[in-house]
This record gives C-alpha cells, sequence and structure tokens, in this order.
C-alpha cells in the first residue's frame, strides 16, 4: 500500500506495550479535540474525542489527556497490538467553526 | 469501515486539466467536508457544505469549488490543475445540530496525481 507519510515522528514500540503520542495543538480558543488513525492508502478513522471542560477520558485501550495550560494533547494506547501501526493525528476544532486542524501526526511501529 | 464513499480512488491528470470528485456521505449526515492531504502532511481543510451551500472555506484559490445535492452527496471540483494540487483528497461526513460536536467521518479518499 502508499505510504502516508515518509518523513514523520516515529515511535517505535513492542508489542504488547503502552504507547504514548503526543500533540502540541495551536490555537488557545480550541474546545474539542480529536485524535485519528490513518492506516496507509486509507482516509483517517476516529479513535477518540475529548472536550476542553475535561482533562482526561477514556475509550476501549486509549486513553486521551488534555493540558490546556501548555496546549498539549496525548494519545495513550495500552498493550499496543501489531494492528495499531499506523499514523496518528491529533485534530482541533473550535466552536465558532466546523473546521478541523490538524497536528502534522506521528507514525506508530509496533515490533513484535 | 465509515459508511462515506469516494470515487474514483485514483486519478491522473496534467497539468491545466480540470478533475472532479465525487463523495456520498454516511446515511443520515447532512453535511460534507473536504480536504487536501499531501504526502507527509495533515489533512487541510478546504470548505464544508450544509445543506447545499458553502458553509466555511480554507486557504484554497477560487479554482477549487464544490457542489452539494439534495442526497447530501458532493462534487470537489479543481480548474486549472497545478502539480502542487497532487495529493490525497479526503471527504468527511458529520451531522451538525443533533447536540453533539461534530465528528468528522472520513471516506477512503482519492489521489490524484498531475504531471
Amino acid at each position: 500500500g502508499e505510504s502516508v507519510g515518509l518523513h514523520l515522528p516515529t515511535l517505535s514500540v513492542q508489542e504488547g506495550d503502552n504507547s504514548i503520542i503526543n500533540c502540541a495543538y495551536s490555537n488557545s480558543a480550541s474546545d474539542y479535540f480529536i485524535w485519528y488513525k490513518q492506516e496507509s492508502g486509507k482516509g483517517p478513522q476516529f479513535i477518540i474525542d475529548i472536550r476542553s471542560n475535561m482533562d482526561k477520558r477514556q475509550g476501549q485501550r486509549v486513553t486521551v489527556l488534555l493540558n490546556k495550560t501548555v496546549k498539549h494533547l496525548s494519545l495513550q494506547i495500552a498493550a499496543t497490538q501489531p494492528g495499531d501501526s499506523a499514523v496518528y493525528f491529533c485534530a482541533e476544532n473550535m466552536d465558532s467553526s466546523y473546521k478541523l486542524i490538524f497536528g502534522s501526526g506521528t507514525r506508530l511501529l509496533v515490533r513484535p | 469501515e465509515t459508511g462515506v464513499t469516494q470515487s474514483p480512488t485514483h486519478l491522473i491528470k496534467t497539468r491545466g486539466q480540470q478533475v472532479t470528485l465525487r463523495c456520498s456521505s454516511q446515511s443520515g449526515h447532512n453535511t460534507v467536508s473536504w480536504y487536501q492531504q499531501a504526502l507527509g502532511q495533515g489533512p487541510q481543510f478546504i470548505f464544508q457544505y450544509y445543506r447545499e451551500e458553502e458553509n466555511g472555506r480554507g486557504n484554497f484559490p477560487p479554482r477549487f469549488s464544490g457542489l452539494q445535492f439534495p442526497n447530501y452527496s458532493s462534487e470537489l471540483n479543481v480548474n486549472a490543475l497545478e502539480l502542487d494540487d497532487s495529493a490525497l483528497y479526503l471527504c468527511a461526513s458529520s451531522s451538525p445540530g443533533q447536540g453533539i460536536r461534530e465528528t468528522q467521518y472520513f471516506g477512503p479518499g482519492t489521489r490524484l496525481l498531475v504531471l
């Protein structure tokens, strides 16, 4: 399949370990944040979202942490699996706009 | 699978030509957004259509235009193609107004190559 990104920051983890992917967002007025997973040759797939009135939200094997003071978002993946290998993007949104602003992405490689 | 479909999957054009890309939104979704994703970068917002009208536009020139039809499907048209228009074009559908922030669900994209 085609490569989503050739020169992205890469995080390499051992299968079964936990992964932490970080994102710095740009706009202090943003109040809604989303993590997407993009596999090679596919469109971004919604993983989890969080609103600015929260600092933590958990899903199935994933947790998103939001630190508004330093405009930082992180995605934690528990017990990382080979199927988690992909490029991960954070996206931000303001209440006054339907536009999503995407970060530059991080490639996650899971070693067997 | 999100239920958002796009056609064609791949397309090759030459500089100066025009192209039309198509998107069918997820059932029940009345809003379609288009994004351009250059290789190695995150998607960039082109514009959004809600109930057949443009509802917001990113930093793209007027040669990027669109349409939304009564069944909420959408087209992206690009005139006078340039080499830098080579990218993956993504369509995302959402359904605002239901009391939730507008989670956007993406289709698989159309890969456009301009020679």
